[in-house]
């Protein structure tokens, strides 16, 4: 299995733009989640998905940030609009339905966002 | 914060040497995991250990837990070069009317040759 797959690697965007990053899990697990990580706050996780659908999402930061999991292998996470304190990596993880969230997390390479 | 806390921040050791590094955190946790990041990664899962364990081993990798004193440790045995990496350890509590995982702040481990 190629694992956890994001996209882009690396953005970078004018404060105000929209971004969106992109997310394939690993084939047959049913959990996805998105974290962040900064200096500052470490990692953060924003939201998760239970077989699609979002389950626990306080910690969105605010209404610019939304997710998404239209089926089982793809979810985007967009920012609208940006702002410079958006800057952070940003991680998809996946992990089993027999892991849930409990057990072992399977991370992505993340996506470093600067917002200029 | 209910995120762990580990200690030290950082640490720089030869190769050779064991590496020693904590986790203490807040509520209670179903489980703990201990996370291994290589600069510009993502995490790798490395060992988990459940609430009702004391002490668990994976090759090189010792994990103890503490619950009466809410309190975890990893220690790495004859370090290489390639255990240079952020390490994290992950809570598994419930919190906030959901399970999740309550990541700490990391130690940064040098081992040099």
């Amino acid at each position: 299995d190629a694992g956890v797959i994001q996209s882009p690697r690396h953005e970078v965007t004018e404060m105000g733009q929209e971004v969106t990053l992109r997310c394939k899990p690993i084939s047959g697990h049913d959990y996805l989640f998105w974290y962040r990580q900064t200096m500052m706050r470490g990692l953060e996780l924003l939201i998760y998905f239970n077989n699609n659908v979002p389950i626990d999402d306080s910690g969105m930061p605010e209404d610019r940030f939304s997710a998404k999991m239209p089926n089982a292998s793809f979810s985007t996470l967009k920012i609208q609009p940006s702002e410079p304190r958006d800057s952070a990596v940003y991680f998809c993880a996946s992990s089993h339905r027999l892991a849930g969230v409990s057990d072992e997390q399977y991370f992505g390479p993340g996506t470093r966002l600067t917002v200029t | 914060s209910q995120q762990g806390e580990e200690d030290p921040q950082a640490l720089s050791i030869q190769e050779g040497e064991n590496a020693t590094m904590n986790c203490s955190y807040k509520t209670s946790i179903n489980n703990l995991q201990w996370y291994r990041q290589n600069s510009g990664r993502g995490l790798v899962h490395l060992i988990l250990i459940r609430s009702n364990e004391r002490e668990k081993h994976s090759g090189r990798l010792r994990v103890t837990l503490d619950t009466s004193k809410k309190s975890s440790s990893l220690l790495i045995t004859a370090s290489r070069a390639a255990d240079t990496a952020s390490y994290f350890c992950a809570g598994h509590m419930f919190s906030g009317g959901y399970n999740k995982l309550i990541f700490g702040a990391g130690t940064r481990l040098a081992v040099h040759p």
